[in-house]
């Protein structure tokens, strides 16, 4: 069935760092792709998404693009915040289903 | 987008007692699910909620532990039943307003311990 395999961490970064979560996933067909963040005791926020191949979502400074032909969906942001402190969830929503299923979240804590 | 309003938000429960969550939505949405994130942990998938029927249960969920209910379009609920303490956990309720492929928007969750 389809998969998402995410890098675990903990990530621990100072400020203005680069940032990169890795992503790959499994699937039939072509599903759409998501990344989640959770910010210490709130419930998950759609933090962006691409729905096709080569499609890049972008938002708060957070990049990802939709690579078919790796199967991947890395996060990336190129000068992290304190506030950018949470776990962060990469997630697929295939053609054939109406779920969504989760990797298993990365901790990013960035220090001043 | 949809609002969703969860409750409890936690609660601290006795071995053996059922809780019952309320999810609640602000606008009639197309599919309700049910998720677990135990500590520490990713989300696991416990159910698709539909209205009017029975809910649809993934592999290692079942009824009888974890009973839903869905009677219209924007209210669902999920009760857990004699609770242990491997039971405590966030629970999720997330929804999507459009068809596959279409992202879920979530609760803020309610957080269970069972002692």
């Amino acid at each position: 069935g389809d998969s998402v395999t995410q890098m675990e961490g903990p990530v621990t970064l100072s400020e203005e760092a680069f940032l990169t979560i890795n992503c790959t996933y499994t699937a039939t067909g072509y599903p759409s792709l998501f990344w989640y963040v959770q910010y210490p005791g709130e419930g998950l926020q759609l933090l962006l998404k691409a729905t096709k191949a080569d499609d890049k979502g972008s938002n708060k400074g957070f990049e990802a693009t939709y690579r078919k032909e790796t199967t991947s969906f890395h996060l990336e942001k190129g000068s992290v915040q304190v506030s950018d402190s949470a776990v962060y969830f990469c997630a697929l929503s295939g053609r054939d289903n109406n779920d969504m299923r989760f990797g298993a979240g990365t901790r990013l804590t960035v220090k001043p | 987008s949809a609002v969703i309003s969860q409750k409890p938000s936690r609660d601290i429960c006795q071995r053996g007692t059922s809780l019952t969550i309320q999810c609640q939505v602000d606008s009639q949405v197309t599919m309700m699910f049910w998720y677990r994130q135990q500590p520490g942990q990713s989300l696991t998938l416990i159910a698709t909620a539909n209205q009017g029927s029975e809910a649809t249960y993934e592999s290692g969920f079942v009824i009888d532990k974890f009973p839903i209910s869905r009677p219209n379009l924007t209210f669902s609920t999920l009760t857990v039943s004699n609770m242990s303490p491997e039971d405590s956990s966030i629970y999720l309720c997330s929804v999507s307003t459009g068809w596959v492929g279409r992202e879920l928007f979530f609760g803020e969750g309610s957080r269970l311990t069972v002692l």
